[in-house]
């Protein structure tokens, strides 16, 4: 059964310092998600990681994979309250790729002070 | 686009009711998906499809049916509806492998009493 830790799962922070939310996953898979979710909302695509090594940014989130650890990241440099969400990753239900679902983690709730 | 729509939005429904959520996609995706998020929690998969007329069970299909009749609609079946289906429904699609982005709809929020 595939499983996908999220940590930390809750995180409070400042504005403008930098921190990083990690991922880990229990089978072998080369393809994981980030979504953001907003209270009350639907989830909006962040980033799609497709093989060893890669690394996305996209403003202030930058995420990376890494297969062989089985971990990703994703690292909020200088964050801003605009931020604030719970972040979620995903994980292909099966090795191999294919479409057949995902496998989320818990989520981390993300809540950034002025 | 409207992208991925779900209707209806809230729904309270009685312990033993049946109920259908619907979900339509306008983006010609292949691939269809529901899922439920309870509280504090991540989401889990009821049903796929991959196509018109296939469809498969996730991770936690019992007490729903799904159908798949054309590329564009993939309704979420509840049969005598039980106080543990009260959760947020989400449906989503994605082209399959090429990307293997999923597109995420709206929600719906179901209680049931």
């Amino acid at each position: 059964e595939l499983k996908v830790e999220q940590n930390p799962l809750f995180l409070s922070m400042q504005e403008g310092k930098n921190y990083t939310i990690y991922c880990n996953y229990s089978t072998t898979s080369d393809r994981l998600y980030w979504y953001r979710q907003d209270p009350g909302k639907s989830l909006e695509s962040l980033f799609v990681l497709l093989s060893n090594g890669a690394v996305k940014q996209e403003g202030r989130l930058m995420a990376s994979l890494d297969t062989k650890a089985r971990l990703s990241t994703l690292h909020i440099t200088a964050a801003v309250h605009d931020l604030s969400a719970t972040y979620f990753c995903a994980v292909d239900m099966y090795s191999g790729g294919g479409a057949d679902g995902l496998t989320f983690g818990k989520g981390t709730h993300l809540i950034i002070q002025p | 686009n409207a992208g991925v729509t779900q209707t209806p939005k809230f729904r309270i429904l009685k312990i033993g009711q049946s109920m259908t959520l619907q979900c339509t996609q306008d983006m010609n995706h292949n691939y269809m998906y529901w899922y439920r998020q309870d509280p504090g929690m991540g989401l889990k998969l009821i049903y796929y499809s991959v196509g018109a007329g296939i469809t498969d069970k996730g991770e936690v299909p019992n007490g729903y049916n799904v159908s798949r009749s054309t590329t564009e609609d993939f309704p979420l079946r509840l049969e005598l509806a039980a106080p543990s289906q009260t959760s947020v429904y989400f449906c989503a699609s994605s082209q399959g492998l090429a990307p293997p982005e999923q597109f995420f709809g709206p929600g719906t929020r179901l209680t049931v009493l």
